[in-house]
């Protein structure tokens, strides 16, 4: 059974940073592409970064590119995502996901999320 | 970046109505769309990918259709547990984008 479950989430103030850790189970991260995704309370759904099986393809939404970065770990068969120089609206539920493919697609399992919020 | 459109933003269905969500994308993405289904409280689950085809273990009430910039979501026959928030999304070109999502509740 494939499982996603994210940690690292918590309060930071703004300019600071945080990485999330997603581990993986029941399937390899190198197998497929994965992706993080997040969603501001009582809000819709935002694609921030996603990461293809062989790294050949990464891709970062205009609002966090130059300041989050996503990597894979094989050997813990996890995902990460730095995130540097937060700002109150990036204050979110995180999700990690497992694409259905080994290119950028269609995310087929989710995490339940980890919440970071970024305030003084 | 692909600008995704959805209509309505929201809606109310009676049981056993025929349900139809529409989204529009800003450019020619081909057939490189899904669409994903949310619970109050829950993560995302895909619903159709590809624009038509039905992702494994979701009921055949729903279909997806359309390509190009035009899309469709049919329910048709609506059920109480299909009440939830739906979005279509893109990957023709990264940044991969999201429709702003239609409310689906009961009368």
């Amino acid at each position: 059974e494939v499982q996603l479950v994210e940690s690292g989430g918590a309060l930071v103030q703004p300019g600071g940073s945080l990485r999330l850790s997603c581990a993986a189970s029941g399937f390899s991260v190198d197998d497929f592409a994965m992706h993080w995704v997040r969603q501001a309370p009582g809000r819709g759904l935002e694609w921030v970064t996603g990461i293809s099986w062989n790294s050949g393809a990464i891709g970062y939404a205009d609002s966090v590119k130059g300041r989050f970065s996503i990597s894979r770990d094989s050997a813990k068969n996890s995902l990460y995502l730095q995130m540097n120089s937060l700002r109150p609206e990036d204050t979110a539920f995180y999700h990690c996901g497992k694409d259905r493919t080994l290119y950028l697609s269609s995310v087929e399992s989710w995490g339940q999320g980890t919440l970071v919020t970024v305030s003084s | 970046d692909i600008k995704m459109t959805q209509s309505p933003s929201s809606l109310s269905g009676s049981v056993g109505d025929r349900v139809t969500i529409t989204c529009q994308a800003s450019q020619d993405i081909r057939y490189h769309l899904n669409w994903f289904q949310q619970k109050p409280g829950k993560a995302p689950n895909l619903l159709i990918y590809d624009a038509s085809n039905l992702q494994t273990g979701v009921p055949s009430r729903f279909s997806g259709s359309g390509s190009g910039t035009h899309f469709t979501l049919t329910i048709t026959s609506l059920q109480p547990e299909d009440l939830a928030t739906y979005y279509c999304q893109q990957y023709e070109i990264p940044p991969l984008t999201f429709g702003g999502g239609t409310r689906v509740d009961l009368k």
